[in-house]
């Protein structure tokens, strides 16, 4: 495991759908991080991580979005009833409790999930 | 909260040139940096970081340069080549509440001409 997997890489759906993507972080990182991405902007900050504990959560996340991380492994993110403006790229990435630099402790991204919702 | 934020959207330079890439950040009590390259339809690859302890550091053919006084960051590109093209993300991070979770501006585009 060299990286951040993240499936499926693409998604399209109806509206009103529900949709699950699912992000298995680099092997002994503690945290994990969902974020989304719209065209022409930096990623926002959605949720994370610390193990199976979710520490926080942005006001993005609607009650619509549903993150778990059962057994402090891999994580998944849901969204129910989709709405057209949920279109973006959902981005997981993943570091150790204190990416602070050096030696590779740092915060490393996925490839991402593109969802668009028709 | 604070923001960080870039000054130029777009950067077109030709390839050989070197490359400076700016960025601005508003929250002080950010204390390390991070640098991503994220190419069309993938997902941010990491650069190169630093922490404010730092004012300088160097990888291969890229520079950051840190200036805490004016909350200012940049990376230097040099001889740019068109595999370089791609959008740049700064990203700071903090140890408010000991989240250290990163917050991005909006990018910059740099475009590289053959």
């Amino acid at each position: 495991d060299t990286g951040v997997s993240q499936d499926p890489r693409h998604k399209i759906t109806k509206r009103g759908q529900n949709v699950t993507f699912r992000c298995d972080p680099i092997s002994e990182h503690n945290r994990l991080y969902w974020y989304r991405q719209t065209l022409g902007q930096g990623p926002e900050f959605l949720t994370y991580f610390q193990n199976e504990a979710q520490l926080e959560k942005s006001r993005l996340l609607s009650d619509r979005f549903s993150a778990e991380r059962p057994k402090g492994s891999f994580s998944t993110l849901e969204i129910q009833r989709t709405e057209q403006g949920d279109s973006a790229m959902y981005l997981c990435a993943s570091s150790t409790i204190l990416p602070t630099g050096g030696s590779g402790n740092t915060i490393y991204f996925g490839e991402g999930s593109w969802l668009t919702v028709v | 909260g604070e923001s960080v934020g870039l000054h130029l959207p777009t950067l077109s330079v030709q390839e050989g040139d070197n490359s400076i890439i700016n960025c601005a950040y508003s929250n002080s009590a950010s204390d390390y940096f991070i640098w991503y390259k994220q190419e069309s339809g993938k997902g941010p690859q990491f650069i190169i970081d630093i922490r404010s302890n730092m004012d300088k550091r160097q990888g291969q053919r890229v520079t950051v340069l840190l200036n805490k006084t004016v909350k200012h960051l940049s990376l230097q590109i040099a001889a740019t080549q068109p595999g370089d093209s791609a959008v740049y993300f700064c990203a700071e991070t903090g140890s408010s509440g000991g989240s250290y979770i990163p917050t991005f501006g909006r990018g910059t585009s740099l475009i590289v001409h053959p």
